[in-house]
């Protein structure tokens, strides 16, 4: 059965930090990878995905992910964190040909100023 | 606008009764979602559904029921046999196959909480 592991449950960082959350997901075929925002608040929000082609995948305020297949990982960055970064943030898998979709526990992440 | 709604955005339920969750897109998508949010447990899936009249259990199904008689609804009912079911649930929906897949959408939230 996929599953998806998000290691960091607290992430806390000063402005202008580098940061990386990590995504491990558990199924050996094609996936579909996902990364998700939550502001406080608000609804969920696609911040990047990965279906096939460059393993870097660059998304929208400045994150991006990488995709390593050997590793079942799916790590997302961002150079230089800001204060509004403040969110939860989920990983997401979908195994390919399933329409299942698997997210991770969240990623809290608080930014100091 | 094409886009998920969800209703009630709050519902307040006695032990014991039955509730419904709504849940409508307009995107003309095949896939549909439940999930259910616990702070500390992430999004966990409830039930999905390929298509019309179709519908498969996800991680957490015990005490959950749904339908799928059209494409763009997929209620949710919170039976009595969910033995914690105060929590916020979320719908979601995604297009699958065809021109190619897309990222799921969705909606604002229903807060269920039981009294």
């Amino acid at each position: 059965a996929q599953s998806v592991s998000q290691h960091n449950h607290h992430v806390i960082l000063s402005e202008a930090a580098s940061l990386e959350l990590g995504c491990n997901y558990s199924y050996g075929g094609t996936v579909n990878l996902f990364w998700y925002v939550q502001y406080p608040g608000q609804h969920l929000q696609l911040l990047l995905k990965y279906f096939s082609g460059d393993p870097l995948v660059k998304g929208i305020k400045g994150f991006e992910a990488e995709f390593i297949k050997s590793k079942f990982s799916f790590n997302l960055r961002k150079p230089s964190v800001q204060w509004s970064d403040t969110a939860e943030y989920f990983c997401a898998v979908n195994a390919g040909g399933y329409n299942k979709l698997i997210f991770g526990a969240g990623t809290r992440l608080a930014v100091h100023p | 606008d094409g886009g998920i709604t969800q209703s009630p955005k709050y519902l307040f339920r006695k032990e014991g009764q039955n509730v419904t969750l709504s849940c409508e897109q307009n995107l003309n998508h095949d896939a549909m979602y439940w999930y259910r949010q616990d702070p500390g447990q992430g999004l966990r899936l409830i039930y999905y559904s390929q298509i019309v009249n179709d519908f498969q259990k996800g991680d957490i199904a015990e005490g959950y029921s749904v339908s799928r008689e059209k494409k763009e609804s997929f209620p949710l009912t919170v039976t009595s046999a969910q033995k914690n079911p105060t929590a916020f649930y979320l719908c979601a929906s995604r297009h699958r196959g065809g021109q190619g897949d897309t990222e799921a959408f969705f909606g604002q939230g229903t807060r269920l909480t039981v009294v």
